[in-house]
């Protein structure tokens, strides 16, 4: 039982280039969340989902897409990265709604230069 | 939209020393979790408190809902090395299970 995965853990981008990130949980969660952290403040909602083939929008979503084609994971696509979007980014996942304990992955700290 | 906020954003205490933390939603909340972030690290869930006014303790931590659920705090007694890292609360809106709005944080220095 590995919970909560992110790959890559680390990556350097050029203004303009494309990525995905991807998150994988194996604890059979229903809702998955990305997160970006950045210094000093708290963890910012990107994109969320509450089950297969569904996404919706956080707080911050302008810039990233993403996509939950299957229960276990959920891929965050940056198109064209800018420096704004250097960040960490933490993937999260969540069983059911009266249980609101999310288990986060390690993380992925991503430099757009 | 809602926000959540915490004071103090930084807080350096000698170690034996007390801490305490403060969360202030601008909405009433469901519930509100608090979880641990070490330097380098991810959150790690610590509690979560859904009831008006309760308080829950964790050996040294003491975690509190307050009244009107738009407030919480987490206090810790006689702090030591391994309690330093920043500490974010986290608030469910009433009838908004998808998610919740995480605080500021706040970081805690323990110096030995």
């Amino acid at each position: 039982n590995a919970g909560v995965t992110q790959t890559p853990k680390f990556r350097v981008l050029k203004t303009g280039q494309s990525m995905t990130l991807l998150c994988a949980q194996d604890m059979n969660h229903e809702y998955m969340y990305w997160y970006r952290q950045d210094p000093g403040m708290g963890l910012r909602l990107i994109h969320y989902s509450v089950g297969e083939g569904t996404t919706a929008k956080g707080e911050v979503p302008d810039g990233y897409n993403v996509s939950r084609l299957k229960k276990q994971n959920f891929l965050l696509g940056l198109e064209s990265a800018a420096p704004s979007q250097t960040s960490v980014y933490f993937c999260a996942s969540r069983s059911q709604p009266s249980t609101d304990t999310q288990y986060f992955g390690p993380g992925t700290r991503l430099t757009v230069l | 939209g809602q926000q959540v906020m915490q004071i103090p954003q930084y807080q350096h205490v000698q170690e034996g020393e007390d801490f305490t933390t403060y969360c202030n939603s601008s909405t009433t909340l469901s519930n509100i979790q608090w979880y641990k972030q070490r330097p380098g690290g991810h959150p790690v869930f610590l509690i979560q408190l859904v009831k008006s006014g309760e308080v829950k303790k964790q050996k040294r931590l003491t975690f509190q809902f307050g009244e009107a659920k738009k407030n919480s705090s987490l206090h810790i007694t006689a702090t030591q090395t391994t309690d330093v890292g920043t500490y974010f609360c986290a608030g469910a809106e009433s009838g908004g299970y998808q998610k919740v709005t995480f605080g500021t944080g706040t970081k805690l220095q323990v110096i030995p």
